[in-house]
């Protein structure tokens, strides 16, 4: 069975530095993606970010960038310059090559304050 | 386009009550899935459906049943509500199979509450 292990149940930021947030995940198979997702208050689910595992280049998007260690099974988010709309619930999930179901870790809460 | 659609958005129901809630994917979108989410448990799978045929269902009781339209709309159903189905689900479209690394898009939700 495949798992999401998100250890960090909450975090805090101030405004405009970086964070770091953990995802480690369980498989056994070789060719799967991962997203990561966020969830402000509205409940709206938004991708964030995803990486193809046969990718070795780390996956970026403008503030966010993530560092995918493959044989370590590691897939954490680095947000830079975080902003107040950062606020949110951050999922990290996960869906293998082929499948049609995402397995979604417990999420983090981050709290960029001002 | 216009993003993924959820009716109704709130909904309140007693126990032993059955409940059915609407998804509307994405134009061209083929692909329909559910979520469950709970502070408990968190955001586990329901089903998926591709092209009117479930092709996947995750660990939830018989209670929990679904469906897809020819043109790609979903319901889904619980019936004899219980206590613990209170939660907000989640419907994602994507335009392929989910498993080639689509992003899913989401809908706002249906918030259940069941007492």
């Amino acid at each position: 069975a495949q798992t999401v292990t998100q250890s960090q149940p909450e975090m805090s930021v101030q405004e405009a530095e970086t964070v770091t947030l953990s995802c480690t995940y369980d498989t056994s198979e070789n060719n799967y993606y991962l997203f990561w997702y966020k969830q402000p208050p509205s409940r709206q689910m938004i991708l964030v970010i995803r990486q193809e595992a046969y990718k070795q280049q780390n996956a970026t998007e403008n503030r966010f960038s993530v560092n995918f260690q493959k044989a370590a099974k590691s897939f954490s988010l680095k947000i830079s310059d975080s902003q107040l709309g950062d606020t949110a619930m951050y999922f990290c999930a996960f869906i293998l090559e082929y499948g049609n179901k995402l397995v979604f870790g417990a999420g983090t809460i981050l709290r960029v304050k001002s | 386009k216009a993003g993924v659609t959820q009716t109704p958005r709130y909904l309140i129901k007693t126990r032993g009550q059955q409940v059915t809630l609407s998804c509307s994917p994405i134009s061209g979108h083929r692909s329909v899935s559910w979520y469950q989410q709970t502070p408990g448990q968190g955001l586990q799978f329901l089903f998926e459906y591709f092209s009117e045929t479930q092709r996947n269902k995750g660990n939830f009781p018989g209670r929990f049943s679904g469906r897809q339209f020819s043109n790609s709309r979903s319901e889904m159903n619980v019936s004899t509500l219980e206590l613990g189905d209170s939660a907000l689900y989640l419907c994602a479209s994507s335009p392929r199979d989910p498993g080639v690394g689509d992003e899913q898009y989401f809908g706002p939700g249906t918030r259940l509450t069941v007492t």
